[in-house]
């Protein structure tokens, strides 16, 4: 099993829909999360932390199950400009210079 | 904001040569990081740097060596360019371990 994983996509829908990807790893003792965003052929860019409690930023929700071991971005009201590669980063306690990448789900806003 | 700035956008190198990849940050952080994505595969870590003159291996570094002389360049070197070795190289860094990479724009190398 991965360390981390997503679902690759595509996923395709209607500008202004509301849309959720999940990312799955298999650590327990992850410390630290993440949510990057990659444009084709650009470098990733942070998007946004991942805390416990869950958080909020503008059209963006990330959540942590930590007892599921996975966390969620829900992006609200979908922009055609959202469209790229949505990487979930992962930082174990036993590694702490070592991130762990999922393989990022592409999402597709039609117009 | 952090800047983290990557020589060249695009290289072009012959098998069997000796390449550079330089990186450069400006806010001082610790660890820096060589990674390189390829459709697919994701992005995978070739080594890692938590210090001056520190080094450790990644997944992949068969082929690679690096070298950290001053807290904010980190450079990948092929030793021996091969074809298999073309690929998107990213350099990034971060400052502890609750922070999120800050990446450079990539270097994309094709070995012909």
């Amino acid at each position: 099993r991965k360390e981390v994983e997503q679902d690759p996509g595509p996923f395709n829908v209607p500008e202004g829909a509301t849309v959720a990807f999940n990312c799955t790893y298999s650590n327990s003792a992850s410390q630290s999360f993440f949510w990057y965003r990659q444009d084709c052929r650009k470098e990733p860019k942070l998007l946004m932390s991942v805390y416990s409690s869950g958080n909020e930023d503008g059209r963006f929700t990330a959540q942590l199950n930590r007892a599921s071991q996975y966390i969620s971005l829900l992006i609200r009201d979908s922009k055609l400009s959202d469209s790229a590669t949505y990487l979930c980063v992962v930082i174990p306690y036993s590694s702490a210079s070592k991130i762990i990448f999922g393989s990022g789900t592409r999402l597709s806003i039609r117009p | 904001d952090v800047k983290v700035t990557q020589s060249s956008r695009y290289l072009v190198k012959r098998t069997g040569e000796k390449v550079f990849l330089e990186c450069v940050q400006d806010m001082d952080h610790e660890n820096m990081f060589w990674y390189r994505q390829d459709p697919g595969l994701g992005l995978r870590l070739i080594y890692f740097s938590y210090d001056v003159k520190m080094k450790e291996k990644g997944d992949i570094p068969e082929g690679y060596s690096v070298s950290r002389e001053k807290k904010e360049r980190f450079s990948l070197i092929l030793e021996s360019a091969s074809t298999n070795q073309t690929s998107m190289y990213l350099c990034a860094s971060r400052d502890g371990v609750d922070y999120g990479y800050t990446f450079g724009s990539g270097t994309r190398l094709t070995v012909v």
